[in-house]
């Protein structure tokens, strides 16, 4: 298997524009989660889904963030406006339940800036 | 609210060393605790512990869960250059959704 892909892997944009991350999670993997890294906050929880469906989303940041999952194999993360405090590494993580299902398994997520 | 705190948050040794990394939580329902190594990229799995007392084994790398003392430590001995990477400590409750710490940074000089 490939791994969790995502794209892009790196993305420049102005304050104000619409931003969508991708990400493709492990085949077979029932869940997948969406995280934010940042050296002042560490990597945080923003929402994850269990079988398409979101389950919490309490860690998304403010109405500007949105996630969708059409499907077992695509999500993706928007940010609308975008804001420079948005600048960050995005992870896609997916993982599967019944082999353990905490053992996530991280993307190699898309950097983020925001001018 | 599930927490995990790591100490130290940054150590820099020479190769050759040992090192020990620490891992203290608190959880509801604990699940089990999961190491990760993050270097320049994304994090990748090293151990996950459920049972304590029964050390996970991975060349220089060896972790034990302490359940009683809700603690975890990381050791790697005889470290190397490519050790050099933020090492991630994680928590699962009856969520099974991991709570991660904030990491220890480790730097291996040659």
């Amino acid at each position: 298997d490939a791994g969790v892909i995502q794209s892009p892997r790196h993305e420049v944009t102005e304050m104000g524009q619409e931003v969508t991350l991708r990400c493709k999670p492990i085949s077979g993997h029932d869940y997948l989660f969406w995280y934010r890294q940042t050296m002042m906050r560490g990597l945080e929880l923003l929402i994850y889904f269990n079988n398409n469906v979101p389950i919490d989303d309490s860690g998304m940041p403010e109405d500007r963030f949105s996630a969708k999952m059409p499907n077992a194999s695509f999500s993706t993360l928007k940010i609308q406006p975008s804001e420079p405090r948005d600048s960050a590494v995005y992870f896609c993580a997916s993982s599967f339940r019944q082999g353990g299902g905490e053992t996530q398994y991280f993307g190699p997520g898309t950097r983020l800036l925001v001018l | 609210e599930d927490k995990v705190v790591q100490s130290p948050l940054s150590l820099v040794v020479h190769e050759g060393d040992t090192v020990t990394l620490n891992c203290s939580y608190e959880v509801t329902n604990f699940r089990s605790l999961l190491w990760y190594k993050q270097e320049k990229k994304a994090p990748t799995f090293l151990f996950m512990l459920t049972s304590s007392g029964i050390e996970k084994k991975s060349g220089r790398l060896s972790s034990i869960l302490d359940k009683k003392e809700l603690f975890s430590i990381l050791n790697i001995t005889a470290t190397q250059t490519g050790d050099s990477a933020v090492y991630l400590c994680a928590v699962a409750g009856g969520s099974y959704i991991p709570t991660f710490g904030r990491g220890t940074s480790l730097i291996v000089h040659p």
